[in-house]
């Protein structure tokens, strides 16, 4: 099946600081991924979907200049959280959909986020 | 708008016990059906799909039918083993103007116990 692989698994970070996310997908090509965020216990939420080679359309309530995502080959998307504070500690997911998949998605392992 | 609702955890079973897990739906149009599962520490994986009404999804000993009657797709399986404990989400997902967005419940924990 088609393998969707996320980098680090998890990350360690001082309060005011950046960090990225890596996504990619590992042996198809994806023109939209998916970022999603999951609390202890929770549902997943949608946070963005990112389109390769252009903007990404963020769900409401999530800010963009927050959590900035790239999509710059169709492997490989990038979630960044700038100037990270300890709400922002929780579990992040990527999602890859192939083009012919027309409502399919696969899911990284996800990537566990703690701000300190 | 779309939304999910699954039974809340969790849920307990002893070994080769039957298993049932409730998901009803609701959506405008004709939504997928997708049953998903998250092993401890991991991301998700699909676990089975449906596509319209009446279909049945099936993998690994688990199915659900797609009811539109009743806007449910409830997950079974008949004997479930220790290794089945894990976190299992229903999702459905729809075309839009933005593209296929899948839109989950908030998850059912199972433990299986010896």
């Amino acid at each position: 099946g088609a393998v969707v692989s996320q980098h680090p698994s998890w990350v360690i970070c001082k309060s005011g600081t950046s960090v990225k996310i890596e996504c990619r997908s590992l042996d198809f090509q994806a023109t939209t991924m998916f970022w999603y965020r999951q609390f202890p216990k929770q549902s997943l939420m949608l946070m963005a979907t990112s389109n390769e080679g252009s903007k990404a359309t963020y769900e409401q309530g999530v800010e963009k200049d927050k959590f900035l995502i790239n999509h710059a080959s169709l492997t490989l998307s990038t979630l960044t959280v700038t100037s990270a504070h300890p709400e922002d500690s929780s579990f992040y997911i990527c999602s890859a959909r192939p083009p012919a998949a027309h409502n399919e998605q696969f899911f990284g392992p996800g990537t566990r986020l703690t701000v300190l | 708008g779309d939304s999910v609702t699954q039974m809340e955890g969790p849920v307990t079973l002893s070994e080769e016990a039957f298993l049932t897990i409730n998901c009803t739906y609701t959506a405008t149009g004709y939504p997928s059906l997708f049953w998903y599962v998250q092993y401890p520490g991991e991301g998700l994986q699909l676990l089975l799909k449906a596509t319209k009404a009446d279909d049945k999804g099936s993998n690994k000993g688990f199915e659900a039918t797609y009811r539109k009657e009743t806007t449910s797709f409830h997950l079974e399986k008949g004997s479930v083993q220790v290794s089945d404990s894990a976190v299992y989400f229903c999702a459905l997902s729809r075309s839009t103007g933005g593209g296929n967005k899948l839109t989950f419940g908030t998850g059912t924990q199972l433990k299986v116990e010896l």
